[in-house]
């Protein structure tokens, strides 16, 4: 079964940095559109960026441009959000899923980021 | 942005009953190249991640029960729980995937009455 599994959340100040990751197992990432999605404490899902294309291909939301960097490494099978200049307002579940044929999935079970001095 | 707007924001429905959830697309979701609408629709429950339950607009995943169906082309589309179920109690959301950003709908939570 095709697993994934975030990593590198936790509590930063504003301003701060932190890299978030997604390693796939039983699955070839270049094969697949890789996206981030995020859902602040009691609201809805908002999605975040996505990697097509081995890497080629990149897409932000406004919130998140200029700040927040998906990359893709196909060698580890692993794909990251680095996110730097972080908000109160980045403070969120963040999960990763995969893309292809229509279907988003499978998603990884989330990991948490606070924002918070 | 495509802005997509769900309806109602919530609804209670007896054992049984039936559950009707929609969703309206500020544009259309038709994709020309696959022919389909870029529409998918997921369940949320507290403490999960989303779980899949149909893509292009109409088709359900695999393991999804069938009393989950949906329908819609365009901008208008529907999700339909045909007979509700105890383990149905959630927060159902839609989702385009027409173009970046992939914007969701604000959610829909259904409860039983």
């Amino acid at each position: 079964e095709v697993q994934l599994v975030e990593s590198g959340g936790g509590l930063v100040q504003p301003g701060g940095s932190l890299r978030l990751s997604c390693p796939a197992s039983k699955l070839s990432l270049s094969a697949y559109c890789m996206h981030w999605f995020r859902q602040a404490p009691g609201k809805g899902l908002v999605w975040v960026s996505n990697i097509c294309r081995g890497g080629a291909v990149t897409h932000y939301a406004d919130s998140v441009k200029g700040r927040f960097t998906i990359s893709i490494d196909n060698a580890r099978n692993t794909f990251y959000l680095e996110m730097n200049g972080l908000k109160a307002e980045d403070t969120a579940f963040y999960y990763c899923a995969t893309y292809g044929s229509g279907k988003f999935g499978p998603w990884g079970q989330g990991t948490s980021v606070t924002v918070s001095s | 942005d495509i802005v997509m707007t769900q309806s109602p924001d919530s609804l209670a429905v007896s054992l049984g009953g039936r559950a009707t959830i929609n969703c309206k697309s500020g544009q259309s979701l038709l994709s020309r190249s696959d022919n389909s609408d870029c529409l998918t629709w997921y369940q949320q429950k507290p403490g999960q991640p989303p779980k899949l339950l149909i893509y292009w607009a109409s088709i359900r995943d695999s393991g999804v029960p069938d009393r989950f169906s949906a329908s819609g082309s365009g901008t208008d589309f529907t999700l339909t729980i045909s007979s509700v179920q105890a383990e149905d109690v959630a927060v159902y959301y839609c989702q385009q995937y027409y173009s970046p950003p992939y914007t969701f709908g604000q959610g829909t939570k259904v409860e039983i009455k």
